[in-house]
């Protein structure tokens, strides 16, 4: 058990809708990312929060959205879905960026599947 | 653009001989490399790690080599088990981020 929640860990919906993926990170940690895996990539990195701050963006559609909340838990946005957002979506913690930061603890992630 | 290409999908092993799992990179800006172990239906887990200006780091029956000059690094897993069946990811991160680009997979079977 990495000490990441994440929930829920699958969702099905249909194209055009919006959905919310919500991660917990490890207790103390203070730095959350969220990551795509879809059928046959390797982690696609979406966005790093740092205490409530965007610290760096990646390969985010502007349909999708994040946030870091003041419990460090943190939110992923998906509207507007579309049949190749299915994909498997990680959330990861560390305890600060530069310190260990390369560590990442990842939750066991959640499976979305537009239809 | 790809930056961590791991080119082999899939690794079969015998139990007690050694697994070699390769990975190259073509991005000269990172510091360090790391490899996560994945199993199914659980996130990755952090396996060992190796700063740039090293050429091999080791923990216990893992060690990781990078060859800067040839842009490659690889894992020896020594003996080898069952329990090591999984899909290993290398990673890149960065220098001064916290980003990690991580290659498709490797997917490796070790069987008794």
């Amino acid at each position: 058990d990495s000490g990441v929640t994440q929930t829920p860990k699958h969702l099905i919906t249909a194209t055009g809708q919006r959905v919310t993926l919500r991660c917990s990170p490890r207790s103390g940690d203070l730095s959350v990312y969220w990551y795509q895996q879809s059928l046959d990539q390797g982690l696609q990195f979406l966005i790093q929060y740092y205490n409530g701050e965007e610290r760096a963006k990646g390969n985010i559609l502007e349909r999708f959205s994040a946030q870091q909340f003041p419990d460090l838990h943190s939110e992923l946005n998906l509207s507007s879905l579309e049949l190749g957002d299915s994909a498997l979506y990680f959330c990861a913690s560390s305890v600060a960026p530069g310190v260990g930061g390369e560590k990442l603890f990842f939750g066991s992630g959640t499976q979305l599947s537009v239809l | 653009d790809q930056q961590v290409k791991q080119n082999s999908p899939s690794l079969s092993v015998q139990e007690g001989r050694i697994s070699i799992l390769n990975c190259d990179y073509t991005n000269s800006m990172f510091d360090y490399f790391l490899w996560y172990k994945k199993y199914p239906a659980e996130g990755p887990t952090f396996l060992i790690s190796i700063s740039s200006i090293k050429d091999k780091n080791e923990d216990g029956r893992f060690t990781v080599f990078l060859n800067k000059s040839a842009k490659h690094l690889s894992l020896h897993i020594v003996p080898s088990q069952p329990g090591d069946s999984a899909v290993y990811f290398c990673a890149g991160r960065l220098y001064n981020t916290d980003k990690l680009i991580f290659g498709t997979g490797t997917r490796l079977q070790v069987f008794p």
